[in-house]
């Protein structure tokens, strides 16, 4: 089955406590993005790759890190989680990040992250 | 930056059809619209995509004006389980970046 699987679903934390958010895809996407989801504020995006070793920022980067070393995963590193990062975390994928392909987005489950 | 703006909420009835509309003033030429819908605690999926004019699947239309700058997802005959919120998407295409910034979304309640 297609999919974008994220891991941890749940996890609480202390602030400070580097954490990792793994995200893996199965269907061979150049496309991998973050998104944060905090109430009122919709989806806004951390960090995207257009491939293997090319990242960019998104709209709200500040405090994390990710990294592309394989095409079908794409890490959120948070170095050292504060209050102020505790949501819901989507990562997804597309096809390409070119013209129509960039826009269709498979998401996963989400991560919901509370630090304390 | 591109930017979308959409009504926060919207409500309707089982069987009404229900129109939810975009704008985005500042869509780049080559940018497509796409359209989401997410339920609670879930992640957003694919409904439509479009560039211009009018497009139609099994599950919603979306219609495109000439200058782009805003967009219509019409969802025919809602039932209840089309009780989501909805999201429209434009690349941002600014030198070159492929950024991605999504409205708030517009919370559509279906009642009986």
């Amino acid at each position: 089955e297609a999919q974008v699987t994220q891991n941890p679903r749940y996890l609480i934390t202390v602030t400070g406590k580097k954490l990792t958010v793994t995200c893996s895809q199965n269907m061979n996407h150049e496309y991998m993005s973050w998104y944060r989801q905090d109430p009122g504020l919709g989806l806004r995006q951390i960090y995207y790759s257009m491939n293997v070793e090319v990242t960019d920022k998104g709209d709200v980067p500040e405090g994390y890190k990710v990294s592309r070393k394989e095409k079908r995963n794409f890490p959120l590193i948070l170095e050292s989680p504060s209050p102020n990062q505790t949501s819901l975390y989507f990562c997804a994928s597309s096809p390409t990040g070119h013209s129509s392909g960039a826009n269709v987005l498979t998401f996963g489950a989400g991560s919901r992250l509370t630090v304390l | 930056l591109a930017k979308t703006t959409q009504p926060i909420s919207m409500d309707s009835y089982e069987g009404q059809e229900v129109n939810i509309t975009c704008s985005h003033n500042n869509i780049a030429t080559n940018d497509y619209i796409t359209w989401y819908q997410q339920f609670p605690s879930q992640g957003p999926r694919f409904i439509i995509q479009g560039y211009k004019t009018k497009v139609t699947n099994e599950v919603a239309s979306l219609f495109i004006p000439a200058d782009r700058k805003s967009s219509t997802l019409s969802l025919p005959r809602v039932s209840l389980s089309d009780t989501a919120v909805y999201y429209c998407l434009v690349g941002d295409n600014d030198t070159g970046r492929r950024a991605l910034t999504f409205g708030s979304g517009t919370r559509l309640q279906v009642q009986p």
